[in-house]
């Protein structure tokens, strides 16, 4: 079955303690993106991907950081998450730019 | 740069009336449009999707749109609301050409059908 899953799906942690969110896909898809969802913002890219190695920013990437070692993963890292970036968070992936894009079930994040 | 603009942050609807979701897009490129549905603590699912052709797409759940470029719009449309079709949907423009920027998103539009 195809799938994007991201764990962890729901985090509370403190201001300053690095976190990861990892996503992984299944569909040997080049494409993947971070996404955070905010009422009334609806959802704003924090960073995508087009390959291996291959990542550049979105429209709010500051605080967060990616990577992308391996073709299905592509995990988000808050170096010192800011109760600012309590949101949900969407990773997304696809085979190419027409094609159809498939989002994770989302993780909540919370920041105190 | 691409932009999106739904009009209506909350749209009611009685069931069995037409839904209407408005969606606006400006690109500077020839665009991919997509709808998206997000119920309740759940993940985004397509829709609908346009990228070249027939400028009337239809998607599931009986919902479709029309891609009208010299109006700048993809507004989406179900002749009859059902109640299980109560959520948020997004619109969303995406570059057909090059390389760079995914999806941008509008700010969605919560679907409210009354029974």
């Amino acid at each position: 079955e195809a799938q994007v899953t991201q764990n962890p799906r729901y985090l509370i942690t403190v201001t300053g303690k690095k976190l990861t969110v990892t996503c992984s896909q299944n569909m040997n898809h080049e494409y993947m993106s971070w996404y955070r969802q905010d009422p009334g913002l609806g959802l704003r890219q924090i960073y995508y991907s087009m390959n291996v190695e291959v990542t550049d920013k979105g429209d709010v990437p500051e605080g967060y950081k990616v990577s992308r070692k391996e073709k299905r993963n592509f995990p988000l890292i808050l170096e010192s998450p800011s109760p600012n970036q309590t949101s949900l968070y969407f990773c997304a992936s696809s085979l190419g730019s027409g094609n159809t894009i498939y989002f994770g079930e989302g993780s909540w994040l919370t920041v105190v | 740069a691409q932009s999106v603009t739904q009009l209506g942050s909350h749209v009611s609807v009685s069931e069995g009336a037409l839904v209407l979701l408005r969606c606006n897009y400006s690109s500077s490129v020839p665009p991919y449009l997509f709808w998206y549905v997000q119920y309740p603590n759940q993940g985004l699912q397509l829709l609908l999707k346009y990228t070249t052709g027939a400028t009337l797409v239809k998607g599931i759940n009986g919902f479709e749109a029309e891609f009208k470029k010299s109006e700048t719009s993809f507004h989406l449309t179900k002749p009859s609301a059902h109640m299980s079709d109560a959520a948020e949907y997004f619109c969303a423009v995406r570059r057909a050409t090059g390389s760079a920027r995914q999806l941008t998103f509008g700010s969605g539009t919560q679907l409210t059908v009354l029974p």
